[in-house]
């Protein structure tokens, strides 16, 4: 019930191309959804993130889209950049409760 | 935004010795900080939830003689590793919430623990 399931485990993707990562729960009671982006040897940075009566959130080339009849949520990485070669984690939370991790996605961009 | 600092970012010690970890917010007051750990290749697990002015509260497993965790203020929190062994080697990242009922936590650099 506490669990986040995210998927891949790794991505590979060209250079301009878009990255997706899916992320599942079961919890209803989650009600805040952020992402990490994590550099080797980094702590995690906030990403971006989204509560569960927004079906969509844009910031810049990263888009998160949640659909909470499937209790699913994903990050699009448009025009994806060797820069953006990190480890994506997806968590969830509610109010009260501990940040519930996924099991994180290693995003390789080629040039 | 919100700044989370940690210090040192590296520490190498022989086993045996204990090791200290600080973790401040630097802009902000955090009235919780958590304090993380992380394998290579793996997520994050949650070791201990401190909040300012009380004892810590440690997840299943999490030895609390070993790992001493203490939130003095409300931009300060430590960590101990007390008699440190090669096993405790390991990254620590703490992250501290920015409000009461806030969701959002903000993580610091980490700090590599390598215990000789």
């Amino acid at each position: 019930q506490q669990q986040v399931k995210q998927s891949p485990q790794s991505l590979i993707v060209q250079k301009g191309g878009i990255s997706i990562i899916n992320c599942a729960y079961e919890n209803t009671a989650f009600d805040y959804f952020p992402w990490y982006q994590q550099f080797p040897g980094k702590g995690p940075a906030l990403l971006i993130a989204i509560r569960p009566d927004v079906s969509e959130k844009k910031e810049g080339r990263f888009t998160i889209s949640f659909n909470k009849s499937a209790k699913q949520f994903s990050l699009h990485i448009m025009d994806s950049q060797p820069g953006d070669s990190a480890t994506y984690f997806c968590a969830a939370i509610y109010q009260g409760g501990k940040l519930i991790f996924g099991q994180g996605t290693e995003l390789s961009v080629k040039p | 935004g919100a700044v989370v600092s940690q210090h040192p970012s590296w520490v190498i010690c022989k086993s045996g010795t204990s090791v200290k970890i600080e973790c401040r917010s630097l802009d902000f007051q955090a009235t919780t900080m958590f304090w993380y750990r992380q394998f290579p290749k793996q997520s994050l697990m949650l070791m201990a939830t401190s909040n300012e002015g009380s004892k810590a509260t440690y997840e299943q497993g999490v030895e609390k003689d070993k790992f001493l965790i203490n939130h003095a203020s409300l931009t300060l929190s430590t960590l101990t590793v007390t008699s440190a062994h090669p096993e405790d080697s390991s990254f620590y990242i703490c992250s501290a919430r920015d409000r009461v009922g806030g969701r959002t936590q903000y993580f610091g650099p980490g700090t590599r623990l390598t215990v000789l």
